[in-house]
């Protein structure tokens, strides 16, 4: 059972450019969460999807970035317009679906290391 | 808002040396306490968890018991070695319709041989 799986591992634009950031769910995983983390601090939430719904995305920024989780393919954390500021890396998460104890546990992916120059 | 902090690092402690990182949190409801932890480079994983009070989450010799009374989740562990070093996240778990995770800000910890 392969893991999350996301791509690329390393990603370098220059400001102005777009970054597209791809995640794979583990099999079975209805619920994805991607989150960012600068160095040397934690991981801020962004967003949280399920299958084509956005479920919270109170950690987005209001421009440039956006989510989605089609009903098929992996998810995609989008950014317009990089800025320097953007470098960052972005770590997706899925969980299996349900609500009960043991679906709150999260599987990592290893990360997309974004860097604008 | 629902939120989690901990102790600040680095924490640099010599081999089998006693550990603890302090985790305190702030929530609505009756959240899903967990610990992460995230080698370099890689992304996290789940050390333990904890679900209700009282609770002791326990893996690899760390263990952390929930204590509703003091809105704590310390991790500790009697005996640290060289292969524990790595960043430690304290998280808690909330149902927003589907559960969202809030991550502390991370412990960086060395142990030196």
């Amino acid at each position: 059972n392969a893991g999350v799986m996301q791509n690329p591992r390393h990603l370098v634009r220059r400001r102005g450019q777009e970054a597209r950031l791809r995640c794979s769910p583990m099999k079975g995983h209805s619920h994805v969460y991607w989150y960012r983390q600068l160095p040397e601090e934690g991981l801020k939430f962004m967003v949280y999807l399920q299958k084509e719904n956005i479920i919270d995305e109170s950690g987005m920024p209001k421009e440039r970035f956006s989510a989605e989780f089609p009903k098929e393919g992996p998810s995609i954390l989008r950014i317009q317009q990089v800025v320097r500021g953007d470098s960052a890396a972005y770590f997706c998460a899925s969980s299996p679906p349900g609500q009960g104890a043991g679906s709150e546990k999260l599987f990592f992916g290893s990360g997309t290391q974004l860097s604008v120059l | 808002g629902d939120s989690v902090t901990q102790m600040e690092g680095p924490v640099t402690l010599s081999e089998e040396a006693f550990l603890t990182i302090n985790c305190t949190y702030t929530a609505t409801g009756y959240p899903s306490l967990f610990w992460y932890v995230q080698y370099p480079g890689e992304g996290l994983q789940l050390l333990l968890k904890a679900t209700k009070a009282d609770d002791k989450g326990s893996n690899k010799g760390f263990e952390a018991t929930y204590r509703k009374e003091t809105t704590s989740f310390h991790l500790e562990k009697g005996s640290v070695q060289v292969s524990d070093s790595a960043v430690y996240f304290c998280a808690l778990s909330v149902n927003t319709g589907g559960f969202k995770t809030i991550f502390g800000a991370g412990t960086r910890l060395f142990v030196k041989a």
